[in-house]
């Protein structure tokens, strides 16, 4: 059971907008804790999407954007395209356990 | 450019101690603020963190883990060496190695990975 808890699927048609939520608490987002996310691609390593809550790094479309508020954040896709179909997760840093935590995990489908 | 690639056996015998190498490029470890991180991922399952090794010669484990797990450096190789002992059926997983952004708690660059099986 992962300490940041996401959805385990969420689908869309192409163009439309999802959102992934990730689910924390006092002892990560609440204490200040940002949330990063990561975009898997099937049989590939993760890959930085979102950094310190709404940052993209370079060569990260600006559709993908990202938000935090108390112990909750999300991540947004809007004009959702086929290579969108992957799996998301969210990470941040839990003081109470002293661990880089993680998201279960998201499945993106593109209908 | 970074990049970082993980080596050592796909497969493990159960009790066995495991050893990664992670072989990176396009930045030192030596460089004050830099750090490098191991993180594993289940087949199917979700990501977790294992260590971490600091420039400085620092190191962080898991609290789940922290028994089994050991992370060292050779800055003049360019590599950093994970060890796991006592691996059992539930290690089995792909390991990645990946950088941390400097002063920052996120991972910005990652190595694609070795799937370890733990199997007799």
């Amino acid at each position: 059971q992962s300490v940041l808890t996401q959805p385990p699927s969420v689908s869309g048609a192409p163009g439309q907008r999802v959102t992934i939520s990730c689910s924390g608490s006092s002892s990560n987002f609440g204490a200040g804790y940002d949330v990063h996310w990561y975009q898997q691609l099937p049989g590939t390593a993760p890959k930085l999407l979102i950094y310190d809550n709404n940052n993209r790094p370079s060569g990260v479309p600006d559709r993908f954007s990202g938000s935090k508020s108390g112990t909750s954040a999300s991540l947004a896709i809007t004009g959702l395209r086929a290579e969108d179909e992957a799996d998301y997760y969210c990470q941040s840093y839990d003081t109470s356990l002293s661990d880089w935590v993680f998201g279960g995990g998201t499945k993106v489908t593109v209908l | 450019q970074v990049t970082l690639k993980e080596s050592g056996p796909a497969l493990v015998q159960p009790t066995q101690t495991l050893t990664l190498t992670c072989t990176f490029s396009g930045f030192s470890l030596s460089s004050s603020g830099m750090r490098l991180t191991w993180i594993r991922q289940s087949p199917g399952k979700a990501l977790q963190w294992l260590a971490r090794i600091d420039w400085d010669d620092d190191k962080f484990y898991s609290r789940s883990l922290k028994t089994r797990l050991t992370v060292s450096k050779d800055s003049s190789k360019n590599q950093v060496v994970l060890t796991m002992t006592n691996m059992g059926p539930v290690d089995t997983a792909t390991y990645f190695c990946a950088r941390i952004r400097d002063g920052g708690y996120f991972f910005d660059y990652w190595g694609q990975g070795i799937l370890v099986t733990v199997s007799s």
